[in-house]
């Protein structure tokens, strides 16, 4: 079952500008995990953020996590063309750990 | 390191022929496996997960059927393939208790003619 809810379903930007993207979900959570997938190919993980925190970075990826509010958000900033891809939230919500998935944000970056 | 190898990574196969998708993992033990499909431009949809050797859990009614006949083997299987089992295929592995995201294969392209 789907539960992460990314928006915007697609994002066009130029090339470095910042790219911002947001998941909503529905249940508690053990933490969240953002991914990224080249067209066809698969899925790779960039971040994960845990219930307990707030915000977590990776190199030009900013991650917040507001669980009051059921949202992500993943910030990419000075966004290049090999960003282009799109971008999956998923949920851990209990120990069985089966991630619930989102339907993904595709980012375009102009040159 | 932990390597998984999915293959083939593109299959055009006639409505009705059987289908054998295979994954395998390297490099750890006692994974947890998943088969998930992906239609164009949409989400992933699991499958199949497996805990371990010889049990599997079906999460969608389907035409498929998943094996596990070694701990770091996962087979996604059919009889006779519909054109509605066309998608993207992959395979994933996480570690049994979380905490750690998903590693994925890179795909099998699979169209039913």
């Amino acid at each position: 079952s789907q539960q992460g809810e990314e928006d915007p379903q697609a994002l066009s930007i130029q090339e470095g500008e910042n790219a911002t993207m947001n998941c909503s979900y529905k249940t508690s959570i053990n933490n969240l995990q953002w991914y990224r997938q080249n067209s066809g190919r698969g899925l790779v993980h960039l971040i994960l953020i845990r219930s307990n925190e707030r915000e977590k970075h990776s190199g030009r990826l900013r991650v917040t996590l507001d669980t009051s509010k059921k949202s992500s958000s993943l910030l990419i900033t000075a966004s290049r063309a090999a960003d282009t891809a799109s971008y999956f939230c998923a949920t851990d919500p209990d120990s069985n750990y089966q991630l619930i998935w989102g339907a993904g944000t595709k980012l375009i970056i102009k040159p | 390191s932990q390597t998984i190898h999915q293959w083939p990574a593109t299959l055009v196969q006639p409505v009705g022929s059987p289908l054998s998708l295979e994954c395998t993992v390297e490099g750890t033990s006692n994974p947890n496996l998943y088969w998930y499909r992906q239609a164009a431009g949409r989400g992933l949809q699991l499958l199949f997960y497996s805990v371990g050797i010889g049990q599997i859990s079906s999460e969608v009614p389907q035409n498929l059927s998943a094996s596990r006949p070694q701990d770091r083997q996962f087979i996604l299987s059919s009889k006779k393939l519909l054109l509605s089992d066309s998608g993207f295929y992959l395979c994933a592995w996480s570690v049994r208790r979380g905490g750690v995201g998903y590693t994925f294969g890179s795909g099998t392209r699979l169209t039913v003619v």
